[in-house]
């Protein structure tokens, strides 16, 4: 089944612990991109990458990271998490930017 | 950068009523258009999408979308809601020379019986 997968689903954390959240697809898709979603601000890019090793910065690239060393995977790493990342967060792949771009589920993350 | 304004945060409809959700954006150049839905608790899906060609283009569950370029528009529209298409919708944009998306800021359609 094509499907973009990711990990965790839902995480609470402290200010400062670093975090990972993973994103795979299995679709051989080149374009992969991180948005956050946030009531009344809808859905804002942080990050995409156009294929292994390019990655370049979205609307809100400030406190996250990323890497694209493999195709199916785009880890979106915060170094030191802020009560203000707590947003929900979804990972999507695509063809090219301009295809149909395939949701994760979404990952619901907490800094206290 | 463009930007996508949804004009209507809200939009409480009847069942079998028509909606429109409105949707315009910022952008002196070509750009390629999209609406995604996303149901309760799910993430979002394509609805349907706009790069080039007839101005009016359809979904396989009734919606249809027109591109108008002189106002900048992209507006969604069904004749005949059912309760199923509770859902927010999102308008999206992007440049064709770029690799952005800009996404707008959702409108919540709730079906009444």
């Amino acid at each position: 089944e094509a499907q973009v997968t990711q990990n965790p689903r839902y995480l609470i954390t402290v200010t400062g612990k670093k975090l990972t959240v993973t994103c795979s697809q299995n679709m051989n898709h080149e374009y992969m991109s991180w948005y956050r979603q946030d009531p009344g601000l809808g859905l804002r890019q942080i990050y995409y990458s156009m294929n292994v090793e390019v990655t370049d910065k979205g609307d809100v690239p400030e406190g996250y990271k990323v890497s694209r060393k493999e195709k199916r995977n785009f880890p979106l790493i915060l170094e030191s998490p802020s009560p203000n990342q707590t947003s929900l967060y979804f990972c999507a792949s695509s063809w090219q930017a301009t295809d149909t771009q395939y949701f994760g589920p979404g990952t619901r993350l907490t800094v206290l | 950068a463009q930007s996508v304004t949804q004009l209507d945060s809200q939009v409480p409809v009847f069942e079998e009523a028509p909606v429109e959700l409105r949707c315009n954006y910022s952008s002196s150049v070509s750009v390629y258009l999209f609406w995604y839905v996303q149901y309760p608790n799910q993430g979002l899906q394509l609805l349907l999408k706009y790069l080039s060609g007839s101005t009016l283009v359809e979904s396989i569950n009734g919606f249809e979308a027109e591109f108008n370029k002189s106002q900048t528009s992209f507006h969604l529209r069904k004749p005949s809601v059912h309760i199923s298409d509770t859902a927010e919708y999102f308008c999206a944009v992007s440049l064709n020379n770029d690799y952005k998306l800009s996404f707008g800021a959702g409108t919540t359609v709730t079906v009444r019986a």
